[in-house]
């Protein structure tokens, strides 16, 4: 079974400030998708970003890069200029290409953004 | 984008009632959706995966009897906990799944809140 494993608890930065989220995973197919969400205080899941396994190139969504590590089995989320609106949980996620396609959920890092 | 919504967004019931949870694809159909249970400062575990029209898969642990879901139609799906108990209090998620989008993204309704008193 796929496992996903976020290291990090809780993790601060200064607004302004670069933060990088540590996330790293656990299979044994070829074919999946990688992804970052966002779950602010309302609760809302928000997806941040998403990475392809075939695609060699790190996903970028203005901010938010990702550093996958495909070799490593690791998958990043550096956040620039962090914003005050960034604070959140952030959980890393793995998905199957084949199958039920369902997610796997890290156990999540709370996000603070220092002012 | 697509949406997902979820009602009701807050109940409360008293112990050994039964609770139900829609989860309504605004603008989609969605093949598939997953029920998710989030437990406060804790990640999503997924509880089961539903297709419409036919019956749900469970993940282990997770009673079948207990959470009944119905997926009868491509934009409707439903939670009903059964006889509940102050230990099903909880965050409940439902997700969709575009089936014709290429990349079968999931999109999230914004979650049900559970008190059993």
């Amino acid at each position: 079974a796929q496992t996903v494993t976020q290291s990090q608890p809780e993790m601060s930065v200064q607004e302004a400030e670069t933060v990088t989220l540590s996330c790293t995973y656990d299979t044994s197919e070829s074919d999946y998708y990688l992804f970052w969400y966002k779950q602010p205080p309302s609760r809302q899941m928000i997806l941040v970003i998403r990475q392809e396994a075939y695609k060699q190139q790190n996903a970028t969504e203005n901010r938010f890069s990702v550093n996958f590590q495909k070799a490593a089995k690791s998958f990043s989320l550096k956040i620039s200029d962090s914003q005050l609106g960034d604070a959140a949980m952030y959980f890393c996620a793995y998905r199957s290409g084949q199958g039920a396609q369902k997610l796997v959920f890290g156990q999540g890092t709370r996000l603070t953004i220092n002012p | 984008g697509a949406v997902v919504s979820q009602h009701p967004s807050w109940v409360i019931c008293k112990s050994g009632t039964s609770v139900k949870i829609e989860c309504r694809s605004l603008d989609f159909q969605a093949t598939t959706m997953f029920w998710y249970r989030q437990f406060p400062k804790q990640s999503l575990m997924l509880m089961a995966t539903s297709n419409e029209g036919s019956k749900a898969t469970y993940e282990q642990g997770v009673e079948k009897d207990k959470f009944l879901i119905n997926h009868a139609s491509l934009t409707l799906s439903t939670l009903t906990v059964t006889s509940a108990h102050p230990e099903d209090s909880s965050f409940y998620i439902c997700s969709a799944r575009d089936g014709t989008s290429f990349d079968n993204e999931q999109f999230f309704g914004p979650g049900t809140r559970l008190t059993v008193l």
